[in-house]
């Protein structure tokens, strides 16, 4: 089975923290994503990645940077936490020529 | 830029009846098409996809879904809903012509089934 590992479930921080969330993938995939869910709206991409120390830049970038230093391994970072960053994270997977995203089971990261 | 539209936020239905959940998009000439769900408390996973071929595409746990090219619309169907199909679903578009390696997915339809 394929497997998306986000470090953690649940997240709390104060606003103006950095954060990091981490993903993690078994399956030696190029394609990786993060998105955020938030109810009314969907999942909307902030960043994705095709390749080690390669990155590009979702629907709604501001506020947030990545990191892909090793293939199996996406983060992402906010430098300064806001309340209005407090949302359902979701990373995903996809090899290319593939059509199938792979999802994380989410980090639920709450600003106050 | 492509787009996706759900306009039912939620739809209740009671248990064995039929079930339409809609879903248009906006694009360029080529396009796959996507159902993820996702059950309480879980992960997304596809349902079913549209790649080329045949319009009428058939998914799990008994759910379909035909791509209209004309009206730019891809809705999900299922003949008779159960109380395990409570879900949120969210329709998703991959633009090929872009080369966009992303999905852009729609605002998601929670299916309430009630017994």
């Amino acid at each position: 089975d394929v497997k998306v590992t986000q470090s953690s479930r649940y997240l709390v921080k104060r606003t103006g923290e950095k954060v990091f969330l981490e993903c993690v993938q078994d399956m030696d995939h190029e394609n990786m994503f993060w998105y955020r869910q938030d109810p009314g709206l969907g999942l909307r991409l902030i960043y994705f990645s095709y390749d080690v120390k390669m990155k590009e830049k979702g629907d709604i970038p501001e506020g947030y940077s990545v990191s892909r230093e090793k293939k199996e391994r996406f983060s992402l970072i906010l430098e300064s936490a806001s309340t209005n960053q407090t949302s359902m994270y979701l990373c995903a997977i996809k090899g290319t020529g593939e059509e199938k995203l792979f999802f994380g089971s989410g980090t639920q990261l709450s600003v106050l | 830029a492509q787009s996706v539209t759900q306009l039912d936020s939620q739809v209740p239905v009671f248990e064995e009846a039929p079930v339409e959940l809609r879903c248009n998009y906006s694009s360029s000439v080529s396009v796959y098409l996507f159902w993820y769900v996702q059950y309480p408390n879980q992960g997304l996973q596809l349902l079913l996809k549209y790649l080329s071929g045949s319009t009428l595409v058939k998914g799990i746990n008994g759910f379909e879904a035909e791509f209209n090219k004309s009206q730019t619309s891809f809705h999900l169907r299922k003949p008779s809903v159960h109380i395990s199909d409570t879900a949120e679903y969210f329709c998703a578009v991959s633009d090929e012509d872009t080369g966009r390696r992303a999905l852009t997915f729609g605002s998601g339809t929670r299916l309430q089934v009630q017994p």
